[in-house]
């Protein structure tokens, strides 16, 4: 099977813009979860999909949203682009959602100057 | 006080020798506990995991957990240079999400 894929790997913005990032789960796989990992605060949980529906959210400010399509494949979008977000956005995506297993993908690596 | 707590590090130890990573947590009602390998430029990959308490072992790699303590651990026998990666506990219970620790950057010197 295919892994978990995201696009772009790598995106540079400008603060006040907004960007949309893009995840492909692994075949089968109906749970998407989506993190944003910073040397400072480390991995940080932003929203789980499953079933197209929002099932958790981070403590993280409405300019981060989500969504997922029929085919499991979700995006999330941030708004309003601050330095602070600045990061790499992970995706991961797992059969359910009281499963212990998760499957990462690489990664898009987003830089706000 | 944040839910799991990991020492960062950097831990640097020569190759051959055993290295020991913990983890504390606060949240009593984890029932699954992970360990993640996330080398760099790549996502985490799950490396073990533990349901409750107990010990597990695969290789050179044991994961132990003690739930009276709120502590867990993950040994590695024999380290080689391709063990250098970050590693990071994770925690979860139900269909909640899933909780990192900060992650510990291990370089194991030839």
């Amino acid at each position: 099977k295919a892994g978990v894929t995201q696009t772009p790997r790598y995106l540079i913005k400008t603060r006040g813009q907004q960007v949309t990032l893009s995840c492909s789960p692994i075949s089968g796989h109906r749970s998407v979860s989506w993190y944003q990992q910073t040397p400072g605060q480390g991995l940080q949980f932003l929203f789980e999909y499953f079933s197209e529906t929002q099932r958790n959210k981070g403590n993280f400010p409405g300019r981060f949203s989500g969504r997922q399509f029929s085919n499991s494949r979700s995006e999330m979008n941030v708004s309003t682009l601050e330095l602070g977000d600045s990061a790499l956005y992970l995706c991961a995506s797992s059969e359910r959602t009281d499963t212990y297993e998760q499957y990462f993908g690489p990664g898009t690596r987003l830089t706000v100057t | 006080q944040k839910e799991v707590e990991q020492d960062p590090g950097p831990l640097s130890v020569p190759e051959g020798a055993i290295v020991s990573l913990n983890c504390t947590y606060s949240n009593s009602a984890f029932q699954y506990f992970m360990w993640y390998r996330q080398y760099s430029r790549k996502g985490p990959e799950l490396l073990m995991y533990t349901y409750s308490s107990g010990n597990k072992e695969d290789g050179r790699f044991t994961a132990q957990v003690d739930k009276s303590s709120k502590y867990i651990s993950l040994f590695i026998r024999d380290s080689q240079p391709s063990d250098s990666a970050t590693y990071l506990c994770a925690m979860k219970w139900g269909a909640q999400k899933l909780v990192f620790g900060q992650g510990t950057r291990l370089t194991i010197n030839p």
